[in-house]
């Protein structure tokens, strides 16, 4: 079992849509939780951070944690074209380190088609 | 601010060349990450320092050398590298205090002929 997994995708919405991104981890100890966005050619930027069980809501964007499922999700509202791109959840697990190792998932690629 | 820097932004080089990544960042973050991340494939990890010390490789070929002369800037010396490490380099910075959130930067896309 991947220690990060990101549902297959692509994954296509019309402009206007919810897009629902979803993800799972293998390390119930883990206790950070990121979603990237990446555009084609460029370096992944943050989009949301969560640490908590539930939702937390910045802007058009939702992440929600469930820690007993280990299942984080990213749900864009109103989606635009410019939000195309690759999404990518990663993880941050300890294995012993002091500050912990990003994983990340292998990434959804999101069209938003007007 | 959340800025990170690399340079050179792209890097064209030899099998037998000698060149170096350079990442820079003002955060007073003391934890720095290189990744190297392929078409279509996550970023992999491939060094952590923290307080400037060698904390983490991931059986990375010593053909990459890394370095961390201060606080603010890590190095990622290149040797006799081969075609398959054509890849985009990225560097990641995060505070030692507080939140863990790691900040990219641009990266710099090496191409090995």
């Amino acid at each position: 079992q991947k220690e990060v997994e990101q549902n297959s995708g692509p994954l296509s919405v019309p402009e206007g849509a919810i897009a629902s991104l979803n993800c799972t981890y293998s390390d119930r100890v883990s206790q950070s939780f990121f979603w990237y966005r990446q555009y084609s050619g460029k370096s992944p930027e943050l989009i949301m951070s969560i640490y908590s069980n539930g939702d937390k809501e910045d802007g058009r964007f939702t992440a929600q944690l469930n820690k007993a499922s280990q299942y984080v999700s990213l749900l864009i509202r109103d989606s635009q074209p410019s939000d195309s791109a690759t999404y990518l959840c990663a993880v941050n697990m300890f294995g012993g380190t002091s500050y912990g190792k990003l994983t990340f998932g292998q990434g959804t690629i999101l069209t938003v088609h007007p | 601010d959340t800025e990170v820097t690399q340079t050179p932004k792209h890097l064209v080089m030899g099998m037998t060349n000698k060149k170096s990544l350079k990442c820079e960042q003002h955060m007073g973050h003391r934890a720095m990450y290189w990744y190297k991340q392929k078409a279509k494939k996550p970023p992999e990890l491939m060094f952590v320092y923290s307080y400037e010390k060698l904390s983490i490789n991931e059986s990375v070929p010593s053909r990459f050398s890394p370095e961390c002369p201060n606080s603010s800037l890590l190095n990622l010396h290149l040797h006799a590298l081969q075609p398959e490490d054509s890849a985009l380099y990225l560097c990641a910075s995060r505070s030692t205090s507080g939140t863990d959130t790691q900040y990219f930067g641009p990266g710099t896309r090496l191409t090995v002929l």
